[in-house]
């Protein structure tokens, strides 16, 4: 079983739709993260939430917005996305001060 | 973030091989963590290096953290086909702790029948 939750676990949306991707954790950690991974690739990060607070935004464009209601909750809001922004969206958690960083199990995002 | 060079990209093996593959950086790291990912998983963390010259065991897995801290290998030995899946080291994204990390581009290993 997986400490870090994420929902949904596919996606399908229009350019124009507005969708929300969320993920929970349960481990008291207090760092939190964005991946993006495309088929075949490594996972990149995007945003970083140390605290609660956003400490690295890896230049990702606006259409991409995270949000960190609470040290248990992460949002990523999407907005007027493009297909090449079709990819499996990855959460992980750290304790705040390690590198070991533990993964939920993905959104597999389809942009049509 | 930083590179990491990881080879082989693919390997083929049958079941009962062992496997080795390896990670470098251009730059010194702290810590070097190896990760497996399954097909629409996230990685599952394997095992956790923090020392130069560290050998640490999970099972069948066993990794090292190279003395010059510029490289890292694993090994896995007497292959199963629950292996199969892409192997990916990681370090710290830039300082370390909270700051994420960078990924190598992975080890596909697949299990000949």
């Amino acid at each position: 079983d997986t400490e870090v939750t994420q929902t949904p676990k596919h996606l399908v949306m229009g350019m124009t739709n507005k969708k929300s991707l969320k993920c929970e954790q349960h481990m008291g950690h207090r760092a939190m993260y964005w991946y993006k991974q495309k088929a075949k690739k490594p996972p990149e990060l995007m945003f970083v939430y140390s605290y609660e607070k956003l400490s690295i935004n890896e230049s990702v464009p606006s259409r991409f917005s995270p949000e960190c209601p609470n040290s248990s909750l992460l949002n990523l809001h999407l907005h007027a996305l493009q297909p090449e922004d079709s990819a499996l969206y990855l959460c992980a958690t750290t304790w705040g001060g390690g590198t070991e960083a533990f993964f939920g199990q993905g959104t597999r995002l389809t942009v049509v | 973030g930083q590179q990491l060079n990881q080879s082989p990209q693919s390997m083929f093996i049958q079941e009962g091989e062992d496997v080795s593959m390896n990670c470098t950086s251009s730059s010194i790291f702290n810590t070097w963590l190896w990760y497996k990912q399954d097909p629409g998983e996230g990685p599952v963390l394997l095992i956790a290096l923090y020392k130069a010259g560290e050998l640490t065991s999970n099972g069948r897995l066993t990794a090292q953290f190279g003395i010059t801290r510029k490289d890292s290998f694993l090994n896995i030995s007497a292959s199963i086909p629950s292996d199969v899946g892409i192997y990916f080291c990681a370090g710290p994204y830039s300082g370390g702790g909270a700051d994420g990390l960078t990924f190598g581009k992975g080890t596909h290993l697949i299990i000949q029948p």
